[in-house]
C-alpha cells in the first residue's frame, strides 16, 4: 500500500495569514504515460463529508476559492491557503488514487491562532 | 446536481452482516464510466477507502477487506450497495458513498453504523 503522510498534524494560523500543508507519498503517484499525479486534496468540516478541493494534484474543483492552491509532483505535494479565512477551519486530507488500495493521509487540522 | 444518499441500519450486532445502499439522483448510475465507491471513517479518525464498483459490476476492493466485502449495483434503481460480513467493533464508523470521475467528486452525507449486541 502507498502510505500518505501529512505534516503537520495541527496547524494554527492567524486570519489572513498563509497556511501550508505537506503531503508525502511512500512511492511516486506520477503516472508516466500521461504525466498526471494521481493525488487529490479534500476539506472536511465537522459533521460533513469530505469536499474535493483539487485533483491531479493541482486541478482546482469548480467553486473552490482561488486562495487555495495545490502543487507538487511525484512524492511531495503541498496544499496552500494564501490568506486564511474563518470558514477554512477544517481538517484537510490528501489522497492517492494511483494504485489500489487508494489511501488517505492522516489529516491536518487547520485552526485559528 | 448529482446527489448520493446512504441508507441502512444504524446498528448491527457483532458477527452479523452490515448492509448499506447508496441511492444516486441527478444522474444515471449507468451513464459514463464512473466508479462508485464506499469509504468509511471512524468518528474523529481518518478515512479508509473500502472499494468501488463500476456500472458493469466490476469491483475493486481494499485487500484488507476483500474476504468480508461484497459490492453490487442495481442500475434499474440507480443504486449501489455494500455488504460487510462478520462485523466487529472495529467496523463501527461513518460510511460514505462517493462517485469517482477522475476524482471523488460527489459524496453522500454519510451513514453512522454502530456495532453492538
Amino acid at each position: 500500500d502507498i502510505v500518505m503522510t501529512q505534516s503537520p498534524d495541527s496547524l494554527p494560523v492567524s486570519l489572513g495569514e498563509r497556511a501550508t500543508i505537506n503531503c508525502k507519498s511512500s512511492q511516486s503517484v506520477l503516472f508516466n504515460s500521461n504525466n498526471m499525479n494521481y493525488l487529490a486534496w479534500y476539506q472536511q468540516k465537522p459533521g460533513q463529508p469530505p469536499k474535493l478541493l483539487f485533483y491531479w494534484a493541482s486541478a482546482r474543483e469548480s467553486g473552490v476559492p482561488d486562495r487555495f492552491s495545490g502543487s507538487g509532483s511525484g512524492t511531495h505535494f503541498t496544499l496552500t491557503i494564501s490568506s486564511l479565512q474563518a470558514e477554512d477551519v477544517a481538517v484537510y486530507y490528501c489522497q492517492q488514487y494511483y494504485s489500489i488500495p487508494w489511501t488517505f493521509g492522516q489529516g491536518t487540522k487547520v485552526e485559528i491562532k | 446536481q448529482v446527489q448520493l444518499q446512504e441508507s441502512g441500519p444504524g446498528l448491527v450486532e457483532p458477527s452479523q452482516t452490515l448492509s448499506l445502499t447508496c441511492t444516486v439522483s441527478g444522474d444515471s448510475i449507468s451513464r459514463g464510466y464512473y466508479f462508485w465507491n464506499w469509504i468509511r471513517q471512524v468518528p474523529g479518525r481518518g478515512l479508509e477507502w473500502m472499494g468501488y464498483i463500476d456500472n458493469g459490476g466490476s469491483t475493486y476492493y481494499n485487500p484488507s477487506l476483500t474476504s468480508r466485502l461484497t459490492m453490487s449495483v442495481d442500475t434499474s434503481k440507480n443504486q449501489f450497495s455494500l455488504r460487510l460480513n462478520s462485523v466487529t467493533a472495529a467496523d463501527a464508523a461513518i460510511y460514505y458513498c462517493a462517485r469517482y470521475d477522475d476524482r471523488l467528486d460527489y459524496w453522500g452525507q454519510g451513514a453512522l453504523v454502530s456495532v453492538s449486541s
